[in-house]
């Protein structure tokens, strides 16, 4: 069975910063996807950014980007220029296409942006 | 696009009272709908799975007969929170997923939640 890992439960950083948010996980598939989505406190989920497993290049979106490391199984996101929008619980989530498509979601990592 | 309506908000209601919750999609057709119980401060836990017109697959530990989940069209599906208690009292929010060429962009367009408060 696939297993998140969010080791940070809780994470702040000071507005403009940069800070990175870790994510491990494990399976025995080699075809899967990895996501984070935002939490904020309105409790709406929030897809972030994607990553597919075969794809070496390292998924981006605007402040938003990945270091996916296949091999030792990691997949962290880093956001830069925070901003105190970016406060929220950050889930990571693993998904094993053509299945069930169910999404297994981390423990999730509590970040707070300060001004 | 891809928006999904979750019905009530928020709903605070006796012990023992049945509470049903709504999810909708409303510009596209929903192949698959999942459940989730977020509890404060923690992640969202799958309750269960349903695919239009077939019985919901539930997940390990969760009774199939305090929440009972139907998917009768491609664009509603309902939970049914039976015989509430205040140990049911939690966050619990929808998902909506649509064709399989799709799913990897997005794969599950989620509701807003509904916090149900039983007294």
């Amino acid at each position: 069975a696939q297993t998140v890992t969010q080791s940070q439960p809780e994470m702040s950083v000071q507005e403009a910063e940069t800070v990175t948010l870790s994510c491990t996980y494990d399976t025995s598939e080699n075809n899967y996807y990895l996501f984070w989505y935002k939490q904020p406190p309105s409790r709406q989920m929030i897809l972030v950014i994607r990553q597919e497993a075969y794809k070496q290049q390292n998924a981006t979106e605007n402040r938003f980007s990945v270091n996916f490391q296949k091999a030792a199984k990691s997949f962290s996101l880093k956001i830069s220029d925070s901003q105190l929008g970016d406060t929220a619980m950050y889930f990571c989530a693993f998904m094993k296409p053509y299945n069930t498509d169910k999404l297994i979601f981390g423990t999730g990592t509590r970040l707070q942006v300060f001004p | 696009g891809a928006v999904v309506s979750q019905h009530p908000s928020w709903v605070i209601c006796k012990s023992g009272t049945s509470v049903k919750i709504e999810c909708r999609s409303l510009d596209f057709q929903a192949t698959t709908m999942f459940w989730y119980r977020q509890f404060p401060k923690q992640s969202l836990m799958l309750m269960a799975t349903s695919n239009e017109g077939s019985k919901a697959t539930y997940e390990q530990g969760v009774e199939k007969d305090k929440f009972l989940i139907n998917h009768a069209s491609l664009t509603l599906s309902t939970l049914t929170v039976t015989s509430a208690h205040p140990e049911d009292s939690s966050f619990y929010i929808c998902s909506a997923s649509w064709d399989r060429g799709r799913r990897v962009n997005q794969p599950q367009h989620f509701g807003d939640g509904t916090r149900l408060s039983i007294l």
